[in-house]
């Protein structure tokens, strides 16, 4: 069964640090996203990729986020300067052409100190 | 390997009927079961959950359903609304708080 692979599983990070969460999606979907869960809160939307271009933002997904998939299979989360609050697990998730059967992966935490 | 699969991409149901959707699992480490709906460009959103000491947590039209025996559990809800109509993630936890989703069914309720 196809999987969706994030690296690292955890990252540790010093404030004011630039981190690249990386996501290798299932090989033929075509939509691309980023949710995260901060400890005890609910999982939030960021962002939506499709096409080479981002579809959807929230309101949490600000300058300090871009998004990349620079080589047709890795799609990458960047933060550029982390802070505290940005500590949660980060998590990756694609679909096909239909829009049905997400497939998330296992995450990826983040631990800004 | 998927560990927690959800076998109907999609379901339709009348309004005012029931909406059963399923779910199986392959570890039996698991202790904690979660059902989350998400709408479009919303993350999900936590429904319920049951603990694997349990075999049934009701609030209000939302049931869950664990049958441990057989790794399945199941989510009701009735009598099914039109905003029930969403996308219906199963999802299971260990005891190192990693969260897995099962891919989702997506529910439509016909008027």
């Amino acid at each position: 069964e196809p999987e969706v692979t994030q690296t690292p599983s955890h990252q540790v990070t010093q404030m004011g640090q630039e981190v690249i969460l990386r996501c290798v999606p299932i090989s033929n979907h075509l939509y691309f996203y980023w949710y995260r869960q901060i400890l005890g809160q609910k999982v939030e939307f960021l962002v939506s990729f499709y096409n080479n271009e981002i579809s959807e933002k929230s309101e949490i997904f600000d300058d300090q986020f871009s998004v990349e998939r620079p080589d047709g299979s890795n799609f990458t989360l960047k933060i550029r300067s982390t802070k505290l609050e940005d500590s949660a697990m980060y998590f990756c998730a694609s679909t096909g052409q239909g829009l049905n059967g997400y497939t998330f992966g296992s995450g990826t935490r983040l631990t800004v100190v | 390997d998927q560990q927690v699969k959800q076998n109907s991409p999609s379901l339709s149901v009348q309004e005012g009927r029931i909406s059963i959707l399923n779910c199986d699992y392959t570890n039996s480490m698991f202790d904690y079961f979660l059902w989350y709906k998400k709408y479009p460009a919303e993350g999900p959103t936590f429904l319920i959950s049951i603990s694997s000491i349990k075999d049934k947590n009701e609030d209000g039209r939302f049931t869950v359903f664990l049958n441990k025996s057989a790794k399945h559990l199941s989510l009701h809800i009735v009598p099914s609304q039109p905003g029930d109509s969403a996308v219906y993630f199963c999802a299971a936890m260990n005891r190192d708080d990693k969260i897995i989703f099962g891919k989702g069914t997506r529910l439509h309720i016909l008027p």
